[in-house]
């Protein structure tokens, strides 16, 4: 089946680097992507990676893709309080061509001053 | 314009009443989404339409009822909601059907009395 998982919470100080954690069990995934959403917002697409690359990097964020282990990763450098969110992983399976997208449980990130 | 508007922002609405919410995007973006966001959990796709045509419907309650006037617009008629509907409704657009990115809006918060 298509499942996403991700650790609920973490906590980090300000000036440091955030490493977000995701897995996914669908092996023909195409695309992968990690949204952003703040307090009463709606979603906002940080960054995604196809399938065949393995890494992705948009100037503090950084996207690496484990293909084999199935695992995928948002670094955040130099972390700011305004990077305080829920961070989203997200599939499209393999088997969609309807762009429908498979969410993780979200990622509360905590940054303190 | 990266822009997918909804509106209203925030909608209080009685069981018996009947609201609509509405959807707009001028990217050219073929396909659009409903999803619906519980607090604290991740959003859940209800409906999407590609060039116009209704190509998932979630099992989605018949009180839901999707339209799409055109390729800009999109709205979601509510009819006799119960007040476990009440939550963040997002609407989101791509490019096409297929997959890659999607442009989420803010959301319309929907409080069912």
């Amino acid at each position: 089946g298509e499942d996403v998982e991700q650790s609920l919470f973490l906590s980090v100080r300000e000036g440091d680097s955030s490493v977000i954690n995701c897995t996914y069990t669908d092996s023909s995934s195409t695309y992968l992507y990690w949204y952003k959403q703040e307090p009463g917002a709606g979603l906002q697409l940080l960054t995604y990676i196809f399938s065949n690359m393995d890494m992705k990097q948009d100037q503090r964020l950084t996207v690496l893709l484990n293909k084999k282990d199935k695992h995928l990763s948002l670094r955040i450098a130099d972390t700011q309080t305004g990077d305080s969110a829920i961070y989203f992983c997200a599939e499209t399976p393999g088997s969609s061509n309807t762009g429908k997208l498979i969410f993780g449980q979200g990622t509360t990130l905590q940054v303190k001053p | 314009d990266t822009e997918v508007t909804q509106t209203p922002k925030h909608l209080v609405m009685g069981m018996t009443n009947k609201k609509s919410l509405k959807c707009e995007q001028h990217m050219g973006h073929r396909a659009m989404y409903w999803y619906k966001q519980k607090a604290k959990k991740p959003p859940e796709l209800m409906f999407v339409y590609s060039y116009e045509k209704l190509s998932i419907n979630e099992s989605v309650p018949s009180r839901f009822s999707p339209e799409c006037p055109n390729s800009s617009l999109l709205n979601l008629h509510l009819h006799a909601l119960q007040p476990e509907d009440s939550a963040l409704y997002l609407c989101a657009s791509s490019l096409s059907g297929a997959g890659g990115e999607l442009f989420f809006g803010e959301g319309s918060r929907l409080t069912v009395l």
